[in-house]
């Protein structure tokens, strides 16, 4: 089956860029989107189609996908952006996620 | 506005069923797949499936071919995930979701619901 490797963790100073990478087989060959998540709370999609941010998404947040990687990318990192992160991807006709990436800011 | 709004918390004993409800409001729910997914606790994400609401056409992860039932009642907009012979390690919170894609699913999933805590014990 097929697997979506992330980080479990990533930290940040605030101000600073955050890298968050989803590794996976060809996954350049796929459309990979990306989610946020706060404790206690539903996930956010927060990237589409690779590069696409949905509405009401900051501009702070790109992404970006090619080869075996993908990456999320969070210029200049905020506070509130300390959340968990998670890299999804369809393989044939299933949904795979990543195990999901910790973002701390500090 | 879009809203996914699921059925409240549950607890069940190892072997029973259980019933999430799933009711869409503010878009055309034939329109667009739903999916459910689920999150143990401290874990990560996991999907379970789609329904397409419009044709009650499924697709079942393999995993759980067999204890797994997503239906559809299209007259009040809402999905439901049946999940039968609950074992402890059912426990989590159960997530519908909507899938954007006008031609079919294989997309990302734009709209959640707020999640259903299940516990199995």
């Amino acid at each position: 089956s097929y697997e979506l490797t992330q980080p479990s963790s990533v930290s940040v100073s605030p101000g600073q860029t955050a890298s968050i990478i989803c590794s996976g087989d060809k996954l350049g060959q796929k459309y990979v989107c990306w989610y946020q998540q706060k404790p206690g709370q539903s996930p956010i999609l927060i990237m589409y189609q690779d590069n696409k941010r949905p509405s009401g998404i900051p501009e702070r947040f790109s992404g970006s996908n090619s080869g075996n990687t993908a990456t999320l990318t969070i210029s200049g990192t905020q506070a509130m952006d300390e959340a968990d992160y998670y890299c999804q991807a369809w393989d044939s006709s299933y949904v795979v996620f990543g195990g999901g990436t910790q973002l701390t800011v500090l | 506005q879009v809203q996914l709004v699921q059925s409240g918390a549950e607890v069940k004993k190892p072997g029973a069923s259980v019933k999430v409800t799933c009711k869409a409001s503010g878009y055309t729910f034939t329109a667009y797949y739903i999916h459910w997914l689920r999150q143990a606790p401290g874990q990560g994400l996991e999907w379970m499936g789609w329904i397409n609401p419009n044709s009650g056409d499924i697709n079942y992860l393999q995993k759980f071919q067999g204890r797994v039932t997503m239906t559809r009642d299209t007259s009040i907009s809402s999905a439901y995930l049946e999940l039968s012979r609950l074992k402890s390690d059912d426990t989590a919170v159960y997530y519908c979701a909507r899938d954007p894609g006008r031609t079919g699913p294989g997309n990302q999933f734009d709209y959640w619901g707020q999640g259903t805590l299940v516990t199995v014990s």
